[in-house]
Formats: C-alpha cells, sequence, structure tokens
C-alpha cells in the first residue's frame, strides 16, 4: 500500500546532540513538507521540498535543517541549535505543491 | 499574512446528530484553497474536505458537508449523523493557489476538540 513512513515513533535528544527524523514516501510525490505540533496548537511548517535536490524554508526553520537527495525520501535534523525541539513532527506529501497533503503518523521527540 | 481562527476550542455531540464547526480566516488573496484535517487520537492527519476558493459550490463527502461564505471569509464543517469513529481533533486550514512564495504552505487553526458521546 501507499503512504508515508516515519520513524521513529519516539525519539530522545540529549542536550547539545544532532537528531534525525526519517520521512519515506512511496506515493510518487514531488512535494514534501515537515510540520510541528505543539501542545493546543495547529502545524507550523519548518521547511519544504518542491523538487528533488530543491527545498525552502518555512515559517519556522531556524535549528532545523533538510536534505532532499532522493525524491522518496527527505529527512529532517534537528540541530542543537534549535532551544525547544520537545514537539510532535508531521511529515507530509503531495503530488505538487498546490494538491492536498498527506500525512505520516508523526514522530514525538522529547529532550532527556 | 493569513490567518485561521477557530474558536470553538472544545465541543462535544450525541451520537447520531448532527455538529457544526467554525472556521473564519483572513487573507487578501482572492485564490486559494481551504481544507478541513481531522487528527484522532492517533495523532495522523487525515484530510476530510478541501474546497477551491473560486468554486461557488460547497463542497461535499458523504456526512461532511462545508459552508463556505467567501466574503465573510467563513468556512465552517458540518458533521452529520455523528459516529464515535469521528472524535478528534479538527483543524482548519488556508493554502495560497499561485506562485511567489508561500506556494504550498499550509495554515493551520489551533484546532476544535469534538467529542462524540454514545
Amino acid at each position: 500500500d501507499g503512504g508515508i513512513t516515519q520513524s521513529p515513533k519516539y525519539l530522545f535528544r540529549k542536550e547539545g546532540q544532532n537528531v534525525t527524523l526519517s520521512c519515506e514516501q512511496n506515493l510518487n510525490h514531488d512535494a514534501m513538507y515537515w510540520y510541528r505540533q505543539d501542545p493546543g496548537q495547529g502545524l507550523r511548517l519548518i521547511y519544504y521540498s518542491q523538487i528533488v535536490n530543491d527545498f525552502q524554508k518555512g515559517d519556522i526553520a531556524e535549528g532545523y535543517s533538510v536534505s532532499r537527495e532522493k525524491k522518496e525520501s527527505f529527512p529532517l535534523t534537528v540541530t542543537s541549535a534549535q532551544k525547544n525541539p520537545t514537539a510532535f513532527y508531521l511529515c507530509a506529501s503531495s503530488g505538487d505543491l498546490f494538491q492536498p497533503q498527506h500525512f505520516g503518523d508523526g514522530t514525538r521527540l522529547s529532550i532527556l | 499574512a493569513q490567518t485561521v481562527t477557530q474558536s470553538q476550542p472544545e465541543m462535544s455531540v450525541q451520537e447520531a446528530e448532527t455538529v457544526t464547526l467554525s472556521c473564519t480566516y483572513d487573507t487578501s488573496e482572492s485564490n486559494y484553497y481551504l481544507f478541513w484535517y481531522k487528527q484522532p487520537p492517533s495523532r495522523q492527519m487525515i484530510l476530510v474536505i478541501r474546497q477551491e476558493a473560486y468554486k461557488q459550490q460547497n463542497a461535499t463527502e458523504n456526512r461532511f458537508s462545508v459552508n463556505f461564505q467567501k466574503a465573510a471569509k467563513s468556512f465552517s464543517l458540518k458533521i452529520s449523523d455523528s459516529q464515535l469513529g469521528d472524535t478528534a481533533m479538527y483543524f482548519c486550514a488556508f493554502m495560497k493557489h499561485g506562485y511567489g512564495g508561500s506556494q504550498g504552505n499550509l495554515i493551520f487553526g489551533k484546532g476544535t476538540k469534538l467529542s462524540v458521546k454514545p
């Protein structure tokens, strides 16, 4: 079945450590996105990618980095520069930037 | 900048009854999309319904329908014959259509927690 796979489901980060969240899709979608969700809040866009080897900052990109070396994959690195990384992270994809976005099951990141 | 406001943090409805969730938005764009997403306790975001701003006809998907009032910048979701499985957070979202920056950026409201009671 086609879909979006995020791993791991739960992730813990130590102070000063970079961690990478995985997002893989087999929907043959060109566009991929990363969102952050805080308690009681809607989602906020971190980064998005319209096509392989291209990505753009969203509203809250500081302290995060991404790569898009393959169409299927869009990993997100939460760097030590992100001072408040505890949140729920959702990856999404769409056929193009104007098609509805489909979401993965999310990764919950916590600080040790 | 676009904003999306959901004024009802929590709502409840009896099973089989009808409930309406409110959403207003602010934008200077003339061409855009509006969405309702559902987030059940499993936390996955599920697309419920989509409306193109240029279409006057309200979108419908089975038990879910919208009341889109473009002039009033209002986009409410009506759930008919509510079922226990409809219990979830519901998010209203806006997306600009067209190029020139911010394309593909979904702007979300803070959500409405809906509880369907047996």
